[in-house]
């Protein structure tokens, strides 16, 4: 499978707990966004990377949510002291670069948070 | 701010029938907007995109849109609906922002249900 892929699938956590999301994008694309989704909304930008370098943050990413692409390739979004209002789907989605002309962004399946 | 509407929350339709999932964006500058389908506990699937040329675009599984400049529109449609089509829809508008970087700005969704 050459999709988006994220792990885990689902993660439940108590309140004040750290966690941690891994995204694997299509390995030929080097562009790689992170959305929020709460339930009966449209997923919400929190951050990009182009290659290993994080160019836009949301303002919805608070202080205790950090992104990494340290090569370029996978990325990992870790929340710290989580709280009840951090319990949503986070999706990762990848692009390739914008001069092949295609703009649309690849899904994974999402991480669903639960913190309780 | 690029925003986009999805006015109906749910569309109801009986299968073989046509069906409408209607869209209205704005934006500043050419639009670039796009369609996705999310089946239950599944990230988002990209079904067709108008970046520019001819208004109606035609996507995966049958599904096509019409771009209307004039109307601000971008409705989804379907000659013939599936029961297999019942899942949630979701119009999105590419976001250039300050720095120039593709992310999506997306509707609340749009819930279809295709009854035999």
């Amino acid at each position: 499978d050459t999709g988006v892929s994220q792990n885990p699938r689902h993660k439940i956590t108590k309140r004040g707990q750290n966690v941690t999301f891994r995204c694997d994008p299509i390995s030929e694309h080097n562009r790689l966004y992170w959305y929020r989704q709460t339930l009966g909304q449209g997923p919400e930008f929190l951050t990009y990377f182009q290659n290993e370098a994080q160019l836009e943050k949301s303002r919805l990413l608070s202080d205790r949510f950090s992104a990494e692409r340290p090569k370029g390739s996978f990325s990992t979004l870790e929340i710290q002291r989580t709280e009840q209002g951090d319990s949503a789907m986070y999706l990762c989605a990848s692009s390739p670069h914008s001069g092949t002309g295609d703009y649309e962004q690849y899904f994974g399946p999402g991480t669903r948070l639960t913190v309780t | 701010a690029q925003s986009v509407a999805q006015p109906e929350d749910q569309v109801n339709v009986a299968e073989g029938n046509p069906l409408t999932v209607k869209c209205t964006y704005s934006v500043s500058g050419n639009p670039y907007l796009f369609w996705y389908v999310q089946y239950p506990n599944r990230g988002l699937q990209f079904l067709l995109k108008y970046i520019t040329g001819d208004n109606l675009v035609k996507g995966s599984y049958g599904f096509e849109a019409e771009f209307n400049k004039s109307q601000t529109s971008f409705h989804l449609k379907k000659p013939s609906a599936l029961v297999s089509d019942s899942a949630l829809y979701f119009c999105a508008v590419r976001d250039m922002g300050s720095g120039g970087y593709n992310k999506l700005i997306f509707g609340a969704g749009t819930r279809l249900a295709v009854h035999p």
